[in-house]
C-alpha cells in the first residue's frame, strides 16, 4: 500500500540553527499536508501542497512539494523554542473522502 | 481546537471488557475519522465517515467498529479491549475531505 518514509526520525538543534525533515514515496503523492504535534498535544494542520514543484511560506517555515510529487520537505529558519514538537507529512491519497496517511514523524528538539 | 470534543480524556480499562470513545463536533463537517497513535508507528487511521450512517475501513480496523448516527457524534467501539489496543486515540474532521484535518484532543486509553 501507499507509504510516506519522512525523515530523520529525530532532530535536535541548537536555537537559531536552521531545520529541514523530508518526505519521500516510492509512488506520486497526491496532496501532501503538514502538522505539527506539541509534546502531549493533538496535530495541528499547517499547509497544504498540491502543486508540482509548489513553495509556501509561513513566516520562517518554508514548504516544498518536489517536481515529481515524490517528496516534499519543511525548512525551519532559525528555530526558537517555540518550534519544538513533532512534525508530520501526511499524503492525502483518498481524493475528496479524505484518508491521510502519515509519515512518522520528526521529532524536533530545540536547545536554547 | 474549538468545534471537537473527545470524550472520555483517560481511560483505564480491563482485557475483554467494551470500550466506546466519543467524537462530537460543532462544525457540520461532513467527514470523521479515528486515528490511533502509537510510539514507532505514527497516526494510523482506524475507520472513516463520510456521512450520517455511511462508514469505511482504515488501515487498523480489527478489532474496532464505528457508528454515526447524527452529523455530530461518531463513535468508536472496542468489542472486546485487548492490551494491543493500548493507545492513543484521535478523532479528526474535515469540511471536504480535500482539506486540512483538525485533530480532536485525543483519549489515552489504557488495557489492563
Amino acid at each position: 500500500g501507499q507509504q510516506v518514509m519522512q525523515i530523520p526520525q529525530y532532530q535536535h538543534v541548537q536555537e537559531g540553527e536552521d531545520f529541514t525533515t523530508y518526505c519521500n514515496s516510492s509512488t506520486t503523492l497526491s496532496n501532501i499536508q503538514w502538522y505539527k504535534q506539541r509534546p502531549g498535544g493533538h496535530p495541528v494542520f499547517l499547509i497544504q501542497l498540491v502543486k508540482s514543484g509548489e513553495v509556501k511560506k509561513q513566516k520562517r517555515l518554508t514548504f516544498q512539494f518536489g517536481e515529481a510529487k515524490k517528496n516534499s520537505s519543511l525548512h525551519i529558519t532559525a528555530t526558537q523554542t517555540t518550534d519544538v514538537g513533532t512534525y508530520f507529512c501526511a499524503d492525502n491519497y483518498g481524493g475528496s473522502q479524505g484518508n491521510l496517511i502519515f509519515g512518522k514523524g520528526t521529532k524536533l528538539s530545540v536547545k536554547p | 481546537d474549538a468545534g471537537i470534543t473527545q470524550s472520555p480524556r483517560h481511560k483505564v480499562t480491563e482485557t475483554g471488557t467494551p470500550v466506546t470513545l466519543r467524537c462530537h463536533q460543532t462544525e457540520n463537517h461532513r467527514y470523521m475519522y479515528w486515528y490511533r497513535q502509537d510510539p514507532g508507528h505514527g497516526l494510523r487511521l482506524i475507520h472513516y465517515s463520510y456521512g450520517v450512517k455511511d462508514t469505511d475501513k482504515g488501515e487498523v480496523s480489527d478489532g474496532y467498529s464505528v457508528s454515526r448516527s447524527k452529523t455530530e457524534d461518531f463513535l468508536l467501539t472496542l468489542e472486546s479491549a485487548t492490551s494491543s489496543q493500548t493507545s492513543v486515540y484521535f478523532c479528526a474532521i474535515s469540511g471536504t475531505g480535500l482539506s486540512g484535518y483538525t485533530f480532536g484532543s485525543g483519549t489515552r486509553l489504557t488495557v489492563v
